[in-house]
């Protein structure tokens, strides 16, 4: 099965709520990293996070880490309908040759004006 | 900078025919990658490289080949395409760091159909 499972599989808000995006893995990682998706488009990279690092912020991203549960959450606040997307996870193994990712199936968000 | 660029962005082929994808980036990046997107499945890696004249499986890897006789040029190839190969096709690039912390430059994909 994929290192990357991300939950909800999708999520609808309303404009200026917050939204949270979950993701667990199997095995250690060297970082985790999360992209955007928008409809028809390739990835964008948003924010990395590497295993020694709790939090990391990047405008309104907020992302954490938690290595001893695995798991990873990205929070988008005040959420705006540009925002509307899918969203990955993708995890970066230890001792990884070739700078390979393992993507997770993707949390689709939809925001409302 | 046009980043990562892929040819064609449309193509539809019968079960059985050839064809090649190309992807040009223009950032100097060692990595290169082509990953197969399809519904509720995410990112599957096909194939990648590390650099020039360097290939190697991914975790799809069957019914494709790849080549990169370029440093900028990373070619994937449908010998005999098959229905389960209709997919959407992305290829990215990244730079070689040590330690890991590669961020990945993507395409704006080949939608390919089979029939």
């Amino acid at each position: 099965s994929q290192q990357g499972e991300e939950d909800p599989q999708a999520l609808s808000i309303q404009e200026g709520e917050n939204a949270t995006m979950n993701c667990s893995y199997k095995t250690s990682i060297n970082n985790l990293q999360w992209y955007r998706q928008n409809s028809g488009r390739g990835l964008v990279h948003l924010i990395l996070i590497r295993s020694n690092e709790r939090e990391k912020h990047s405008g309104r991203l907020r992302v954490t880490l938690d290595t001893s549960k695995k798991s990873s959450s990205l929070l988008i606040t005040a959420s705006r309908a540009a925002d509307t997307a899918s969203y990955f996870c993708a995890t970066a193994l230890i001792y990884n040759q070739g700078g390979k990712l393992i993507f997770g199936q993707g949390t689709e968000l939809s925001v409302k004006p | 900078n046009a980043g990562v660029t892929q040819t064609p962005k449309f193509r539809v082929l019968k079960t059985g025919q050839s064809m090649t994808l190309l992807c040009a980036q223009d950032m100097n990046h060692e990595y290169m990658y082509w990953y197969r997107q399809d519904p509720g499945m995410g990112l599957r890696l096909i194939h990648y490289s590390v650099g020039e004249g360097t290939t190697a499986k991914g975790e799809v890897p069957d019914g494709y080949n790849v080549s990169r006789l370029k440093k900028q040029n990373f070619l994937l190839g449908l010998e005999s395409a098959a229905p389960s190969q209709t997919s959407v096709y992305f290829c990215a690039s990244s730079y070689r760091l040590a330690g890991g912390g590669n961020e990945q430059f993507f395409g704006p994909g080949t939608r390919l159909t089979v029939l």
